[in-house]
């Protein structure tokens, strides 16, 4: 099974601030690999695929990178409703498997 | 705009089973894989089946395999897992999520439903 580190566990910034989330796996993945947002109560959604396309409707701030086993989501600048859960997920091998996520608060 | 809308939730003891359902709607239901994916309880997200779009493959999580069971009806637009010997580690928001074009991510999801095991 591959494993998924997300870092840092809760990142406290403050609106129209940079965020940088990063998810490391434990082994290397290529490039399949996805970001979703989630908000309390509500289901997660779909950020970025295959490391750097952003998913449908997905605004221009949210951007990801990487390959192989070291991957970044990058919020350029964050806005009130950015603040949510982040999770990483793997599709290359079964099973799928999410990071355990990271928390972006407000500070 | 892509619908998902799960059933079948509820409290149940340990031991017993349940089966949930996922209506889906305003897509071609029959052309997309499907998944279940869980959280529990302020936790993060768990992958626990998958189902091929013809319905001929599945794959488990190894916390379930064995247990659950899912399936697909394509002439109804219904994806359906079967939860038998539920443990209190089971308790969990239960949503169904398409898969993708071209990739196991999962582009919509439901809205989820609780499946609370407890004595």
């Amino acid at each position: 099974e591959i494993v998924l580190t997300q870092s840092p566990a809760t990142l406290s910034l403050s609106p129209g601030e940079r965020a940088t989330l990063s998810c490391r796996t434990s082994q290397s993945i290529s490039s399949y690999l996805a970001w979703y947002q989630q908000k309390p109560g509500q289901a997660p959604r779909l950020l970025i695929y295959d490391a750097s396309n952003r998913a449908t409707g997905i605004p221009a701030r949210f951007s990801g990178s990487g390959s192989g086993t070291d991957f970044t989501l990058t919020i350029s600048s964050l806005e009130p409703e950015d603040f949510a859960v982040y999770y990483c997920q793997q599709r290359t091998s079964w099973p799928i498997t999410f990071g355990q996520g990271t928390r972006l608060e407000i500070k | 705009q892509v619908q998902l809308v799960e059933s079948g939730g509820g409290a149940v003891q340990p031991g017993r089973s349940l089966r949930l359902s996922c209506a889906a709607s305003t897509f071609t239901f029959s052309t997309y894989g499907m998944h279940w994916v869980r959280q529990a309880p302020g936790k993060g997200l768990e992958w626990v089946a998958a189902i091929s779009s013809g319905g001929s493959n599945e794959y488990y999580a190894d916390s379930v395999k064995g247990r659950f069971t899912i399936s697909r009806d394509n002439s109804k637009n219904t994806l359906s897992l079967e939860l038998n010997s539920l443990t209190t580690e089971d308790t969990a928001v239960y949503y169904c999520a398409r898969a993708a074009s071209g990739g196991t991510y999962f582009d919509y999801w439901g809205q989820g439903t609780l499946v609370t095991v407890s004595s």
